[in-house]
């Protein structure tokens, strides 16, 4: 089974900064990488399909980059709306979520 | 506009079962995709539990295969969940989800929180 880590768990920062977001896999998964936010009391929400594709609708503020065993997820400029939980998902072998990084405001 | 939206009990005593509906509006179950069910444990594990493709072929996790059964009713553009022999650690909120693989679960019900207790 792949498992699935994210880092930080917690992250604080300010309106403005650029934050980044990392996800590793215990083994190669090929790009097969989503991620997702989820706000207090909402579903979670697709932000970035295979890697890097920006889902539509999302602000470009968010990106995706990564291979192999190692993928980030980065806001260039955090807004207050950010504040959420951020799962990265592998479905290269079977389905797998990381524990999520909850991001919140300095 | 697609929309998905989960119901059942809120609450299952230990070793029964739990049953829950996903009814889906704007979009046809046997059209495409796979139609997926995620859950969320308290203090934030997400685990996806297993989809019952367009075709009616399903997947499940295989931590849960002895334990779960996902099924449709396409009169009624439906499809369901039932985990049996349920333990307090199945308590969670149930999400029910399209997804298609590469390009992620991008449809969401609102979920439902199902606790198990006696």
């Amino acid at each position: 089974d792949i498992q699935m880590t994210q880092s930080p768990s917690l992250l604080s920062a300010s309106v403005g900064d650029r934050v980044t977001l990392n996800c590793k896999a215990s083994q190669n998964i090929n790009k097969n990488l989503n991620w997702y936010q989820q706000k207090l009391g909402e579903a979670p929400k697709l932000l970035i399909y295979y890697t890097n594709n920006l889902q539509t609708g999302i602000p470009s503020r968010f990106s995706g980059s990564g291979s192999g065993t190692d993928y980030s997820l980065t806001i260039s400029s955090l807004q207050p709306e950010d504040v959420a939980t951020y799962f990265c998902f592998q479905y290269n072998s079977g389905n797998t979520f990381g524990p999520g990084t909850k991001l919140e405001l300095k | 506009e697609i929309q998905l939206q989960e119901s059942g009990p809120g609450l299952v005593k230990p070793s029964q079962s739990l049953s829950l509906t996903c009814s889906v509006t704007g979009y046809t179950i046997t059209s495409g995709y796979d139609w997926s069910w995620i859950r969320k444990f308290p203090g934030n594990k997400m685990e996806w539990m297993g989809y019952i493709r367009y075709s009616g072929s399903t997947n499940y996790n295989p931590s849960l295969k002895s334990r779960i059964s996902i099924t449709r009713d396409t009169s009624k553009n439906q499809f369901f969940l039932q985990l049996n022999s349920v333990t307090t650690e199945d308590t969670a909120t149930y999400y029910c989800v399209r997804y298609q693989v590469y390009y992620g679960f991008d449809y969401w019900g609102q979920g439902v929180m199902v606790t198990v207790s006696s």
